[in-house]
């Protein structure tokens, strides 16, 4: 059962323009989400994160957005730079006893074209 | 801001033998530290909570007499592969709870 999903296997973008990855949930448990980007053989890192008691959350070029009635959340990166180009994967924490759990998506690889 | 180191960065062992990997929280105390593992062109799936001073948590699915984990004081934790077979071989990645959500750099277990 894939709690966090992430239904786009890859995405491709010219350098520049936004690129939107997205990610689905089911378990409304989960009040904490994080973007994390990822290279081969390395750990995670985090890029920006959001509270369910907010809809949006900006950090320089990431911003994330949070539609809690469908469970949906999203990432923009404006603009796209080539260096940007990884593999990004949405999570999500319950919380409560599970504090620091985290439920991985698969994973979005994005190419960003110069 | 928190730093959590683990090593190796890389293991290649042959079948039978067991493995261990370190994880250590450099600047702070983690009661608790998690391990994911995760296969090529997958996600990274939780296999345990490992809390200090009492017995790991495993997912449902892991093999406790398997990995074997140890978090024997709040900066360090271990993780041992034992018995290793090929079907082992993947990205190990702990992080630390309590302080955010910082990961180690992750270990690359190939198993001959």
């Amino acid at each position: 059962d894939q709690q966090v999903k992430q239904n786009s296997p890859s995405l491709s973008v010219q350098e520049g323009r936004i690129s939107i990855l997205n990610c689905d949930y089911t378990n409304s448990m989960f009040d904490y989400f994080l973007w994390y980007k990822k290279y081969p053989a390395e750990g995670p890192t985090f890029l920006i994160s959001i509270s369910s008691i907010k809809d949006k959350n900006e950090d320089g070029r990431f911003t994330v957005f949070l539609n809690k009635s469908a469970k949906h959340l999203s990432l923009h990166i404006v603009p796209s730079q080539p260096g940007d180009s990884a593999v990004y994967f949405c999570a999500a924490d319950a919380g409560g006893t599970s504090y620091g759990k985290l439920t991985f998506g698969q994973g979005t690889i994005l190419t960003v074209h110069p | 801001g928190a730093v959590v180191s683990q090593h190796p960065s890389w293991v290649i062992c042959k079948s039978g033998t067991s493995v261990k990997i370190e994880c250590r929280s450099l600047d702070f105390q983690a009661t608790t530290m998690f391990w994911y593992r995760q296969f090529p062109k997958q996600s990274l799936m939780l296999m345990a909570t490992s809390n200090e001073g009492s017995k790991a948590t495993y997912e449902q699915g892991v093999e406790k007499d398997k990995f074997l984990i140890n978090h024997a004081s709040l900066t360090l934790s271990t993780l041992t592969v034992t018995s290793a077979h090929p079907e082992d071989s993947s990205f190990y990645i702990c992080s630390a709870g309590g302080v955010g959500y910082t990961f180690g750099s992750g270990t690359r277990l190939t198993v001959v």
